[in-house]
């Protein structure tokens, strides 16, 4: 059974930090791993999405990387800001049985000004 | 391209109750995909809906339903609601380009 953990669940930092979130999932036969941001009491926000046969990607300042040989991936954040302020969720597809996503517990970041 | 929308945003109800909520995917995904999300168990899957057939299901029970119509939008049915089914809802729909998903706002339901 798939399961993905997150560590930490939370994380202050003051404002211009870098700073890495992990996610890790112990069957590494996953077909796509995605982070997302979720503000409280809203929806999730897609930030990245790595298929299988990628080793990172990257957006603006967010980069995400994945090792399925060691069921793990990292979320980098450069030069932190208080917008970047939510909840980071990875999730990892089943890759047999259509499109469903195994969800973390998250890691909820604070960036203080 | 408008995102996808989930109606309503907010509902209450009593034990015993059903409820049915509505989503609509991104224009062009077929794929329609529920979660509930609970502060206890996080997100979890409840189920995936491909060209108006049941395509995945998760770990719940018969109680939780659902359909979706020939233009992609999808509908969730809970019946005889318990307390535990408080949580929110939410609804994502799937690009054909590496199966991204992308998620509306989410229903809040309480049971009271």
């Amino acid at each position: 059974k798939q399961e993905v953990t997150q560590i930490p669940a939370a994380l202050s930092v003051p404002e211009g930090e870098n700073l890495v979130l992990n996610c890790s999932f112990t069957d590494s036969a996953i077909y796509n791993l995605q982070w997302f941001r979720q503000d409280p009491g809203k929806g999730l926000t897609s930030l990245l999405l790595i298929q299988s046969s990628q080793r990172e990607q990257t957006s603006g300042r967010l980069n995400a990387s994945l090792d399925k040989s060691s069921g793990r991936s990292t979320l980098y954040i450069a030069a932190s800001q208080p917008g970047d302020s939510a909840t980071y969720l990875c999730a990892v597809y089943k890759l047999i049985g259509g499109t469903a996503l195994i969800f973390g517990k998250g890691t909820t970041l604070s960036v203080s000004s | 391209k408008a995102g996808v929308t989930q109606t309503p945003r907010y509902l209450i109800k009593t034990r015993g109750q059903q409820v049915t909520l509505s989503c609509s995917p991104i224009s062009g995904h077929r794929s329609v995909s529920w979660y509930q999300q609970t502060p206890g168990q996080g997100l979890q899957f409840l189920f995936e809906y491909f060209s108006e057939t049941q395509r995945n299901k998760g770990n719940f029970p018969g109680r939780f339903s659902g359909r979706q119509f020939s233009n992609s939008r999808s509908e969730m049915n809970v019946s005889t609601l318990e307390l535990g089914d408080s949580a929110l809802y939410l609804c994502a729909s799937t690009s054909g380009v590496g199966n991204e998903q992308f998620f509306g706002p989410g229903t809040r339901l309480t049971v009271l």
